[in-house]
């Protein structure tokens, strides 16, 4: 059974600062892995997405996100985080049949 | 670009009551779903459908259900709503071919509470 772990339910950075979001997945072949971004009493933005070829992608608002094979990571990045970027963080697991599994959050907090 | 519509956004039900959620598509996305929502649980998927005419249970089924009539609309049904349908509910929509076809488009969200 396919499964996400994002270990870290808050993470609290200060602004300009450098982040790193954790994703360890579990998947029986070549996953199609997938960052979302939630801010409060929205739904959920695509950030990113990965399906094959080079390893790190890149996404709106300056994220990017390294699949890791070895590791079965794709954590997400981002060089200096801005006071904007607070929100909810999905990471989420599919191949190509139905069924795209979920992380439980990561809620990132944003210090000025 | 309308995507993804539910509605309602908000609303509160009383236990036993019944109500169905609405959930339209415009991109003539033939995969739909329907997933719940609860803090520090991720999102759990109820029902999907791969076309009109045909659904199938996900991973917290019981308690709803869903038809779909036609490629754009994806309606969840509570029967007898319960405390625990608490949650905020996500319809969301998928083209099947082609490598963009697996990004799934997400609506804006129902919250409904059961008092």
């Amino acid at each position: 059974a396919q499964s996400v772990t994002q270990p870290d339910i808050h993470i609290t950075v200060s602004e300009g600062a450098s982040l790193e979001l954790r994703c360890n997945y579990s998947y029986g072949a070549t996953p199609y892995l997938f960052w979302y971004v939630q801010s409060p009493g929205q739904g959920l933005q695509l950030l990113l997405k990965y399906f094959s070829g080079d390893t790190l992608v890149q996404g709106i608002k300056g994220f990017e996100a390294e699949f890791k094979r070895s590791q079965s990571s794709f954590n997400l990045r981002k060089p200096s985080v801005h006071w904007s970027d607070a929100a909810e963080y999905f990471c989420a697991v599919g191949g190509g049949g139905n069924k795209l599994t979920f992380g439980t959050g990561t809620q990132l907090k944003v210090e000025l | 670009n309308a995507g993804v519509t539910q509605t309602p956004k908000f609303r509160i039900l009383k236990i036993g009551q019944s109500m169905t959620l609405q959930c339209t598509q415009d991109m003539n996305h033939n995969y739909m779903y329907w997933y719940r929502q609860d803090p520090g649980m991720g999102l759990k998927l109820i029902y999907y459908s791969v076309g009109a005419g045909i659904t199938d249970k996900g991973e917290v089924p019981n308690g709803y259900n869903v038809s779909r009539s036609t490629t754009e609309d994806f309606p969840l049904r509570l029967e007898l709503a319960a405390p625990s349908q608490t949650s905020v509910y996500f319809c969301a929509s998928r083209l099947l071919t082609g490598l963009s076809g697996n990004t799934i488009y997400f609506g804006e969200g129902s919250w409904l509470t059961v008092v």
